[in-house]
């Protein structure tokens, strides 16, 4: 499709649970961008991927954070043991190549930690 | 390392002229992109410059002047449906592809 599918729109969580996130790029889309939008405020990088390569992971807080694009599934970004900080819109974005900047964004994902 | 500066906010009356201005420094530059945000919805891309110069698609225009760090993105005849948070933004990173890094936004308002 033309569009970018996150899901689900909105997701609550206790903290210390776990949370995961889904994204489907449009197809033909080679890469991959998660970011993260605190309080409609300004995009924080988390990670990309070049098909379902990790291409740069330097967003990403590692020890509770992890992403994947496998073939032929949604890609998924999964954080372990939610904080309170957490609690953000997460967008996913794809790109049809590397130097395409203009990225086709999904409608987010709002996780709520409480 | 990267940083972009723009306005928090602006105002402006249906019909009005405006521009949301846009200073970077960056390590290494390959373009400014703009976009917009509908209250907290998918960000919508409007331009990217790589070349100085303004580019112009319908009612938006964007400019960009690499000797000067800056560039500008100006809505024309504005309508109510404008009003939305807008973004410049840049890419960095290494390699074939680079993430782009945003600003922290302009919020427009049109009034009526």
């Amino acid at each position: 499709g033309e569009e970018v599918a996150q899901t689900p729109k909105h997701l609550v969580r206790g903290e210390g649970q776990k949370a995961k996130l889904y994204c489907a790029p449009i197809k033909g889309h080679s890469y991959v961008f998660w970011y993260q939008q605190v309080l409609k405020n300004e995009f924080k990088f988390l990670i990309s991927f070049q098909n379902e390569n990790v291409f740069d992971e330097t967003g990403m807080p590692k020890e509770r954070f992890s992403a994947k694009c496998l073939p032929n599934s949604p890609c998924s970004l999964e954080i372990q043991a939610t904080k309170l900080e957490d609690s953000a819109v997460y967008f996913c974005a794809s790109s049809r190549s590397g130097n395409d900047y203009g990225y086709t964004f999904g409608s987010g994902t709002r996780l709520t930690v409480v | 390392g990267q940083s972009l500066e723009q306005p928090s906010e602006v105002t402006a009356v249906e019909g009005a002229i405006v521009q949301i201005n846009c200073t970077y420094q960056t390590s290494g530059f390959y373009g400014l992109s703009w976009y917009q945000q509908h209250d907290g919805g998918a960000p919508t891309f409007l331009s990217y410059n790589a070349l100085d110069g303004l580019e112009e698609t319908g009612r938006f225009s964007s400019f960009l002047s690499r000797s000067d760090s800056y560039g500008y993105l100006l809505l024309q005849e504005l309508q109510m449906k404008d009003s939305a948070s807008y973004f410049c933004a840049v890419p960095r990173g290494s390699g074939s592809a680079r993430q782009l890094t945003f600003g922290s936004g302009t919020q427009l308002t049109v009034l009526p």
